[in-house]
């Protein structure tokens, strides 16, 4: 069975770092193009970034908010995807999800999510 | 960057009825779009991907149809589990973008 379990969420304060975790089982993460998604309390969803299969170049692409202070990486021993998060705003605030499509079964898949709240 | 725009906001419908769901891209993304599902404190579930080819486990009254800017989401008979917020995003060109959503909700 596949499944996605993201850790790492919690509070810090404007101009701090984060490291967000997805854990993935019932897949191997550098055979497949990852991504992070967000969504700010009470709005849409938003896209971060994302990393291509291993067999794809394994490069990042991000989107304009987060460029230059995101930083996705995988650990293929462990079998996770990370989030690192610098100089973190309070327009960062957000439910994080990782998610993944895989073409062997058809479908994708999000983890629950981790929240993470950028306060003083 | 693309922009996606789903019409409408939202959309009051009785169980039972159809519901049509609009969203249009900025310029063509060929077939390149997805529809999710999207339920209070839940991660978005995918419905639609190719924009007309169902998910693994999804019923067969969800349907998508479209190409180019235009695309559809049509549910054929409302049930009470399909209100819900919903959500297209293309997938054609990075980054990726979501529409803003289009809340179902009972009439």
């Amino acid at each position: 069975e596949v499944q996605l379990v993201e850790s790492g969420g919690g509070l810090v304060k404007p101009g701090g770092s984060l490291r967000l975790s997805c854990a993935a089982s019932g897949f191997t993460v550098s055979n497949a193009w990852m991504q992070w998604a967000r969504q700010a309390p009470g709005k849409g969803l938003e896209w971060v970034g994302r990393i291509k299969s291993k067999t794809d170049g394994g490069t990042t692409d991000y989107t304009a908010p987060v460029k230059g202070r995101f930083t996705i990486s995988r650990d293929d021993s462990k079998n996770t995807l990370y989030l690192q998060m610098n100089s973190l705003q309070s327009e960062d605030t957000a439910v994080y999800y990782c998610n993944t499509f895989l073409h062997e079964t058809k479908n994708a898949y999000w983890g629950q999510g981790t929240l993470v709240t950028v306060s003083s | 960057e693309i922009v996606m725009t789903q019409s409408p906001a939202t959309l009051s419908v009785s169980p039972g009825e159809r519901a049509t769901l609009s969203c249009r891209a900025s310029q063509s993304v060929s077939s390149n779009l997805v529809w999710y599902q999207q339920k209070p404190g839940q991660a978005p579930r995918l419905l639609i991907y190719d924009a007309s080819t169902r998910a693994t486990g999804i019923p067969a009254r969800f349907s998508g149809s479209g190409s180019g800017t235009e695309f559809t989401l049509t549910i054929s008979s409302l049930q009470s589990e399909d209100f819900a917020v919903y959500y297209c995003q293309q997938y054609t060109t990075w980054p990726y973008t979501f529409g803003q959503g289009t809340k179902l909700e009972i009439k």
